[in-house]
């Protein structure tokens, strides 16, 4: 079974400033594609960005991008230039055959103006 | 386009009853997925209807079961509710070959079990 795991139960950041989530997973697949998705107190899941396993260039979404490693199977978030806006709840997400989306425990991150 | 709703947003039940949590996807989406998110628990995968079917179950005991109607709504049913069942049920939805799109989700109902 495919697990993701996020080491990293809450961080905090200045604002303007930058940082890195971290996101680790096992999976014994090629083929797969993995997400980072943001939940504000507001409760609603909502997609930060997606990398396509079989693509090696990194995934960046305005101040979002991210690092995959795919022998190492990390895919870590850095978020740049933070906005209070940003302080929620990140989770790392991952999918292959059954479109069935498996989670990491998330990571609480701060924003500090 | 209206998001992924979710009903109700807040529900209270008493330990042993039956609690009915409803979904209706974003047009067009064929496929429901629900997700339990315990406190300190993460996310939990429960349920994928598809086409009205039960397409893959997560590891929860069959008093969690479900079904998805001709217009793709959802129900979730929880038979027999514990404490344990305390948690915000989220709902997903997706149309076709979701994986490169991830799903959209609702904001959730909170059940509170008592």
């Amino acid at each position: 079974a495919q697990t993701v795991t996020q080491s990293q139960p809450e961080m905090s950041v200045q604002e303007a400033e930058t940082v890195t989530l971290s996101c680790t997973y096992d999976t014994s697949e090629s083929d797969y594609y993995l997400f980072w998705y943001k939940q504000p107190p507001s409760r609603q899941m909502i997609l930060v960005i997606r990398q396509e396993a079989y693509k090696q260039q990194n995934a960046t979404e305005n101040r979002f991008s991210v690092n995959f490693q795919k022998a190492a199977k990390s895919f870590s978030l850095k978020i740049s230039d933070s906005q209070l806006g940003d302080a929620a709840m990140y989770f790392c997400a991952y999918t292959n055959a059954g479109n069935m989306l498996t989670f990491g425990g998330g990571t609480r991150l701060m924003v500090k103006p | 386009e209206a998001g992924v709703t979710q009903s109700p947003t807040h529900l209270i039940k008493t330990r042993g009853q039956q609690a009915t949590l409803r979904c209706s996807p974003i047009s067009g989406h064929t496929s429901v997925y629900w997700y339990q998110q315990a406190l300190g628990l993460g996310l939990q995968f429960l349920l994928w209807y598809d086409e009205g079917e039960e397409r893959n179950r997560g590891n929860f005991p069959p008093r969690f079961s479900g079904r998805q109607f001709p217009n793709y709504s959802s129900e979730l049913n929880v038979n027999a509710l514990e404490l344990e069942d305390s948690a915000l049920y989220l709902c997903a939805s997706s149309w076709g070959e979701t994986r490169a799109d991830g799903y959209t989700f609702g904001s959730g109902t909170r059940l509170t079990v008592v």
